[in-house]
């Protein structure tokens, strides 16, 4: 199993690009999140899915879209960049048991590292 | 809300001694409280989790975490400190359903550098 993995792992953008950040994992998890996480803020969650066809907005949403047509893929897609959204991004995913999602036992990506200039 | 305080952002501890990495809480009901672990230029990794039960909980690598009601804490403990535990270290706590998942809410994370 490769887990989850996540491309690129660094970018450099210009304010205003756009770009995507792709997430897959191999371990058949319903529930797939992002988070960025910053200097003494710990993990932000930004969007999460629970399932194919179902995404929802976590603590910091704004700037950011995500989709989910398959298990495996949740990419995660900045529309017009900004400083603000200089981070390092992480991926994640676990099983899902009964009506809520079980998200006690995540499965983190290695991450990417975003620069907005 | 929920929230996790990890009142220091940094540990230092000798290699040998046992180390503490603190926590403390605030949930509304019963609290069910994680840690993961952070090694470098790594994404984060489940640690243990407290759900129900004995104060004292197991997890990998050694580490243990005490759960303390009175002090709404769940301190990260570990007898024996190896250099190879130098890590960010993660609490986290369960919130109530929200949306449609119960999301984790993380701390700020505390550096432990272990000296040889």
């Amino acid at each position: 199993n490769a887990g989850v993995t996540q491309t690129p792992k660094f970018q450099v953008l210009k304010t205003g690009q756009s770009m995507t950040l792709q997430c897959a994992q191999d371990m058949n998890h319903e529930y797939m999140s992002w988070y960025r996480q910053d200097p003494g803020m710990g993990l932000r969650l930004i969007h999460y899915s629970v399932g194919a066809g179902i995404t929802d907005q976590g603590e910091v949403p704004n700037g950011y879209n995500v989709s989910r047509s398959t298990t495996e893929d949740f990419p995660l897609r900045l529309l017009s960049a900004a400083p603000s959204q200089t981070s390092v991004y992480f991926c994640a995913s676990s099983y899902s048991i009964g009506t809520f999602p079980s998200t006690d036992t995540q499965y983190f990506g290695p991450g990417t590292r975003l620069t907005v200039l | 809300a929920q929230s996790v305080a990890q009142p220091e952002d940094q540990v230092n501890v000798a290699e040998g001694n046992p180390l503490t990495v603190k926590c403390t809480y605030s949930v509304s009901g019963n609290p069910y409280l994680f840690w993961y672990v952070q090694y470098p230029n790594r994404g984060l990794q489940f640690l243990l989790k407290y759900i129900t039960g004995d104060n004292l909980v197991k997890g990998s690598y050694g580490f243990e975490a005490e759960f303390n009601k009175s002090q709404t804490s769940f301190h990260l403990k570990k007898p024996s400190a190896l250099v190879s535990d130098s890590a960010l270290y993660f609490c986290a706590v369960r919130g109530p359903p929200s949306g449609s998942a119960r999301q984790l809410t993380f701390g700020s994370g505390t550096q432990l550098t272990v000296l040889p």
